[in-house]
């Protein structure tokens, strides 16, 4: 597809089970990052990937957020024993290089999780 | 540790006034700036962005501004359109960092 993919696009799921949100990146591009939003608040950074590189995953909140990323494709993001609040909008973005490297971000349109 | 800051939670303005969005950072390594709008139920898409080597970038209706000094950036958009209506985020990054550092966004209102 033409731009970055997510699925699914809203999940509910119980407090205590497991969730894998999956993203597409936009064919080609060697990085891919992992946001989430809670509800009014910010887009806070969970992690990061660049081509063959160890992920920076220095904005995972816990140990139950993990995720992987194969080769320069798919990602997933699995939350273990979900709390309510991991509650929010998880979205990924891809980039052609390093955002640093004066490129930008393009998000896909994000999963509604809600733990009940 | 906030490292990106939108002061402004929401503004509200006229159709064809200018609206003037603002952005402190305190990470003097950041060297590129951008800002995106999110519509509600959709992912942020981009808008406009800024070198550090730079203090204006213009296209279109949408001009940012780079204080380096002061660590601040603005956007401006002018003329304000009904369609501009938007949660509208800061964010920075670093050539060595490589991931993007947002703001907690504003929600722009655009009335007729």
């Amino acid at each position: 597809g033409a731009g970055v993919s997510q699925s699914p696009s809203n999940k509910v799921t119980e407090k205590g089970k497991d969730v894998e949100l999956r993203c597409d990146p936009i064919s080609g591009h060697t990085a891919l990052y992992w946001y989430r939003q809670r509800l009014g608040q910010g887009l806070e950074f969970l992690i990061y990937f660049q081509g063959n590189s160890a992920p920076d995953k220095s904005g995972l909140p816990s140990d139950r957020f993990s995720a992987e990323r194969t080769g320069e494709s798919v990602s997933t993001l699995t939350i273990q024993r979900t709390q309510q609040e991991d509650s929010a909008v998880y979205l990924c973005a891809s980039s052609p290089d390093r955002v640093g490297g004066y490129t930008e971000a393009f998000f896909g349109q994000g999963t509604r999780l809600t733990v009940v | 540790d906030q490292q990106v800051k939108q002061n402004s939670p929401s503004l509200s303005v006229q159709e064809g006034r200018i609206s003037i969005l603002n952005c402190d950072y305190t990470n003097s390594m950041f060297d590129y700036f951008l800002w995106y709008k999110k519509y509600p139920a959709e992912g942020p898409t981009f808008l406009i962005s800024i070198s550090s080597i730079k203090d204006k970038n213009e296209d279109g209706r949408f001009t940012v501004f780079l204080n380096k000094s002061a660590k601040h950036l603005s956007l401006h958009i002018v003329p304000s359109q009904p369609g501009d209506s938007a949660v509208y985020f800061c964010a920075a990054s670093a050539v060595s960092w490589g991931k993007l550092q947002f703001g907690a966004g504003t929600q722009v209102v655009v009335t007729p």
